[in-house]
């Protein structure tokens, strides 16, 4: 069975400065997709960045990219220039190729201080 | 716009009720999912659908059934309701033959159960 691990429940940055979120998973699949989705306090979820398995150029969506070690199954999250608007709880997921089942860690709950 | 919407946002029911959670979705997916989202456990696997009438059990499933009769509705069922499901449950669809599209997520719905 695939897992998902976020080490960090909590970080901070301060407003401008850059941070990068941990994420670790579990999986015997080849060919899989990761993702970051960022739950603000509305709760609405929002995908934040995507990465195929089988690319591999770390993704990259304006000021935040990832990098992917796929031999370390590693996949972290690094926000530049940090706003107030980024503070949320995010979370680090892993979607099957073979089944789709989406699968989500524990949530690292970012506060950026102005 | 893609659409998720779960039926309410607040619902405050007693111990051995049963109860329905209700999700529908415009986009004509195929996969929905339901999970539960609790402090320090993110969001965890209840049940996902990938098709009418199909089901399979995510990593929690005790407690719950699902019901899929027709493709934009995936109910979640507490069979005789407990104070240990007392959570947050999220719904979310995506498309099945494009394995690691973006998941669309409902607003959610704060169960408690007195």
């Amino acid at each position: 069975a695939q897992t998902v691990t976020q080490s960090q429940p909590e970080m901070s940055v301060q407003e401008a400065e850059t941070v990068t979120l941990s994420c670790t998973y579990d999986t015997s699949e080849s060919d899989y997709y990761l993702f970051w989705y960022k739950q603000p306090p509305s709760r609405q979820m929002i995908l934040v960045i995507r990465q195929e398995a089988y690319k591999q150029q770390n993704a990259t969506e304006n000021r935040f990219s990832v990098n992917f070690q796929k031999a370390a199954k590693s996949f972290s999250l690094k926000i530049s220039d940090s706003q107030l608007g980024d503070a949320a709880m995010y979370f680090c997921a892993y979607s099957s190729s073979n089944t789709g089942k989406l699968i989500f860690g524990q949530g690292t709950t970012l506060q950026v201080k102005p | 716009d893609v659409k998720v919407t779960q039926s309410s946002r607040y619902l405050v029911k007693r111990t051995g009720e049963k109860v329905f959670l209700e999700c529908v979705q415009d986009m004509d997916h195929e996969n929905m999912f339901w999970y539960r989202q609790d402090p320090g456990l993110g969001l965890r696997l209840i049940y996902f659908s990938y098709d009418v009438k199909m089901k399979e059990k995510g990593d929690i499933p005790e407690g719950y059934s699902v019901s899929r009769e027709k493709k934009e509705r995936f109910s979640l069922i507490l069979e005789s309701a407990s104070t240990n499901q007392t959570s947050m449950y999220l719904c979310a669809s995506n498309f099945a033959l494009l394995y690691g599209t973006e998941a669309f997520f409902g607003q959610g719905t704060r169960l408690t159960v007195v």
